[in-house]
């Protein structure tokens, strides 16, 4: 199975919206809305931003917000804060009753 | 409160075995798929595979099946990854992970994650 596809890095300054796209297929992004999203700061554990395509996790900031068309999936970071800068990880399930990560998108704050 | 609590670092010598720990707590551990992630060095997250502790149904990814073997404990709460025959390419960090409580399928999303556990292999 391929890793889902993310843009390697996107960059916003602090206020902006940015989004970042996660595409699939119709055998994993398409076909359910297993769509989750996971911060990354160096050096630490990855932490759950979106799961089920666009709920947030309670503690989670309201200017993170999902969505899904076909068989793409989006992260939206609303109001850039320097804190944000991190990598971003999609994940979806597949129809081989599997688990599959997308390549990753570096965050840069400007 | 949910914990996830890797063991530790590990060096190893290529061709040597291994097995890496991850133990719950705070849930009912038997009743929740756990799953492993590899992180190479500057690279990003790979799902290896999935237990889910009461039967031991388990699930790779095609990219890891025969390469490790996944196993738990439902008696001491622990999942394992083991490798028989290390490789220089398996040195990264390796994290365990589950779901949110009240969520038991293998699709469910990562909300817990352990603290990860480094393992070198090196000659």
């Amino acid at each position: 199975q391929s890793a889902l596809t993310q843009p390697a890095s996107v960059s916003g300054s602090p206020g902006q919206s940015i989004t970042i796209s996660c595409t699939g297929t119709s055998s994993d992004v398409g076909g359910y809305n297993s769509v989750s999203w996971y911060q990354q700061h160096p050096g630490k554990a990855p932490k759950l931003m979106i799961y089920d395509v666009s709920n947030r996790p309670s503690g989670v900031s309201n200017r993170f917000s999902g969505s899904k068309s076909g068989n793409t999936a989006s992260l939206t970071i609303s109001g850039l804060q320097a804190e944000d800068e991190a990598d971003y990880y999609c994940r979806s399930y597949t129809t081989s009753s599997t688990v599959v990560f997308g390549g990753g998108t570096k965050l840069t704050v400007l | 409160e949910v914990q996830l609590v890797q063991s530790g670092a590990e060096v190893k010598k290529p061709g040597e075995s291994l097995k890496i720990s991850c133990k719950g707590s705070g849930y009912s551990f038997p009743n929740s798929w756990i799953g492993w992630v590899r992180q190479m060095p500057g690279k990003g997250l790979e799902w290896m595979g999935s237990i889910y502790p009461d039967d031991s149904d388990t699930r790779y990814s095609p990219s890891f099946q025969g390469q490790v073997t996944i196993s738990a404990d439902k008696s001491i709460s622990t999942a394992y990854l083991q490798w028989s025959s290390l490789k220089a390419s398996d040195t990264a960090m390796y994290y365990c992970a589950r779901p949110g409580i009240g969520c038991n399928s293998i699709s469910c999303y990562f909300l817990h994650w352990g603290q990860g556990t480094l393992v070198t292999v090196a000659s």
